[in-house]
C-alpha cells in the first residue's frame, strides 16, 4: 500500500540554525500539506501547497518558513532560524485530485529538537 | 472558521468496558469529518471518516463513530476496549471539497485501558 515517508524521523539542531525536513508523498497525489505538533499538543495545520505554489498558510507559518517540491517525488519545509519554540513533531500529508472525500494520508512524522 | 471540541482530555476504562469519545464541531457546511489515532512518539493512523451518506460509519480494529448534524457530534465508540486501544485520540473537521482541504484537529483525548 502507498505511503507518505518522511525522514530523518529525528532531528537534532541548534538554535539558529537552518533544518529541511523532507516528505516523499504517494505518487499520484497532488495536493501536499505540512502539520506540527508540539509535545502534548494538538495537531496544527502550516501550509498546503498545490500546483508549485502555496494555497493556503497559517499565522504559524511565517518568514523563517518554506516549502518547495524540487522534483517530481520530495516536498520539503526549511526552517532558515530555528528558534527553541521550533520543537515540535513534524507531520507532512498528501491528497489526490478527486471530487468527494479527498482523504489526507499522514506520514510518520519528523521529531524536531531544537537546542 | 471551523473548530473542533474535544472535552474529555483524559478517560479511563477497563479492559472489555465500551468506550465512547466525545467530538463536537463548528463548521458552516456539510463538514468532511475524521477521527485519527496516535501511539506515542508516533505518526496519525486514520481510523475511520464521514464524508457523506449513511451517518454510522465504521473504521478498523472495532471503531465507529456516528455524525449527528442536529448535535453537531461525531462521537466514537467501540463496544469492547482492548489494552492496546490505549493510546491519544483526535477528532478532526476538513473543509473543501474536490482538491485542497485544510483538516483542524481536536486537542485529543488520551485513553488509558486499565485490566
Amino acid at each position: 500500500e502507498p505511503e507518505v515517508t518522511q525522514t530523518p524521523s529525528h532531528q537534532v539542531t541548534q538554535m539558529g540554525q537552518e533544518v529541511i525536513l523532507r516528505c516523499v508523498p504517494i505518487s499520484n497525489h497532488l495536493y501536499f500539506y505540512w502539520y506540527r505538533q508540539i509535545l502534548g499538543q494538538k495537531v496544527e495545520f502550516l501550509v498546503s501547497f498545490y500546483n508549485n505554489e502555496i494555497s493556503e498558510k497559517s499565522e504559524i507559518f511565517d518568514d523563517q518558513f518554506s516549502v518547495e517540491r524540487p522534483d517530481g517525488s520530495n516536498f520539503t519545509l526549511k526552517i532558515r532560524s530555528t528558534k527553541l519554540e521550533d520543537s515540535a513533531m513534524y507531520f507532512c500529508a498528501s491528497s489526490e485530485r478527486t471530487s468527494g472525500s479527498n482523504e489526507q494520508f499522514f506520514g510518520p512524522g519528523t521529531r524536531l529538537t531544537v537546542l | 472558521a471551523q473548530s473542533v471540541t474535544q472535552p474529555d482530555i483524559h478517560i479511563t476504562v477497563s479492559e472489555g468496558a465500551s468506550l465512547e469519545l466525545r467530538c463536537n464541531y463548528s463548521y458552516g457546511a456539510t463538514p468532511y469529518l475524521f477521527w485519527y489515532v496516535q501511539s506515542p512518539g508516533q505518526g496519525l493512523q486514520l481510523l475511520l471518516k464521514y464524508f457523506s451518506g449513511d451517518t454510522l460509519v465504521q473504521g478498523i480494529k472495532g471503531f465507529e463513530a456516528e455524525f449527528k448534524r442536529s448535535q453537531s457530534s461525531f462521537n466514537l465508540r467501540k463496544p469492547s476496549v482492548h489494552w492496546s486501544d490505549a493510546a491519544e485520540y483526535f477528532c478532526a473537521v476538513a473543509r473543501g471539497s474536490g482538491g485542497y482541504q485544510k483538516v483542524t484537529f481536536g486537542t485529543g483525548t488520551k485513553l488509558q485501558v486499565i485490566p
